[in-house]
């Protein structure tokens, strides 16, 4: 089966600080992609990184970074330094080769307290 | 560029009225089109998505439809509305629905009374 997990509900951290937010995937396929997508409070979602399954490279963005591990099925994202703007419900998703469909995690809610 | 728009933003609906929320894309073309619902606090959930023009593939059982007359154009519609119809519904697009990313809509949250 097909499967995201994102097993934290809701983070609240400091702002300055470091925060991960998990996600745990299941797939038989071979051959998937890997997005994080970010949900500020105006709703409208807005795409952050998307990782094939053939590239374990980790990816950095300023202030964000993604830690993708085949071995552990999870594509972690990371913010260093977090600011108040980078609340919002964070989503992952994966999308595989045989359909049209994103699955999607639950969605973690960060809050980042000034 | 490409846009997507989706309308109307806010709406408020007494039970067993209909409902007609619209959404289009410019900048593209044969796009794939989709239809999620959000209810408070919850993720996402896969309402409809249509591949090209009159096709169109519904993943929740349920009082809602979706159509979509032109290639840039998906409606999402119900008869009678229930008060679990009640949620934020958003509106997506992609070129590439294995690889590409989606692109959303600004939502339209319907509250149902």
């Amino acid at each position: 089966a097909q499967k995201v997990t994102q097993a934290q509900t809701e983070i609240s951290v400091v702002e300055k600080e470091d925060v991960t937010l998990d996600c745990v995937y299941e797939t038989r396929d071979t051959t998937y992609y890997l997005f994080w997508y970010k949900q500020p409070p105006s709703g409208e979602l807005v795409f952050l990184i998307r990782r094939n399954s053939f590239d374990e490279q980790n990816e950095i963005s300023g202030r964000y970074s993604w830690n993708f591990q085949k071995s552990t099925s999870s594509f972690n994202f990371t913010i260093t330094a977090s600011q108040v703007v980078d609340s919002a419900v964070y989503f992952c998703a994966l999308s595989q080769d045989s359909n049209y469909q994103l699955i999607w995690g639950a969605g973690t809610k960060l809050i980042i307290k000034p | 560029s490409q846009t997507i728009h989706q309308w109307p933003a806010t709406l408020v609906q007494p039970v067993g009225s209909p409902l007609s929320l619209e959404c289009t894309v410019e900048g593209t073309s044969n796009p794939n089109l989709y239809w999620y619902r959000q209810a408070a606090g919850r993720g996402l959930q896969l309402l409809f998505y249509s591949v090209g023009i009159g096709q169109i593939s519904s993943e929740v059982p349920q009082n809602l439809s979706a159509s979509r007359p032109q290639d840039r154009q998906f409606i999402l519609s119900s008869k009678k509305l229930l008060l679990s119809d009640s949620g934020f519904y958003l509106c997506a697009w992609t070129e590439d629905a294995n690889t590409g990313e989606l692109f959303f809509g600004e939502g339209s949250r319907l509250t149902v009374l």
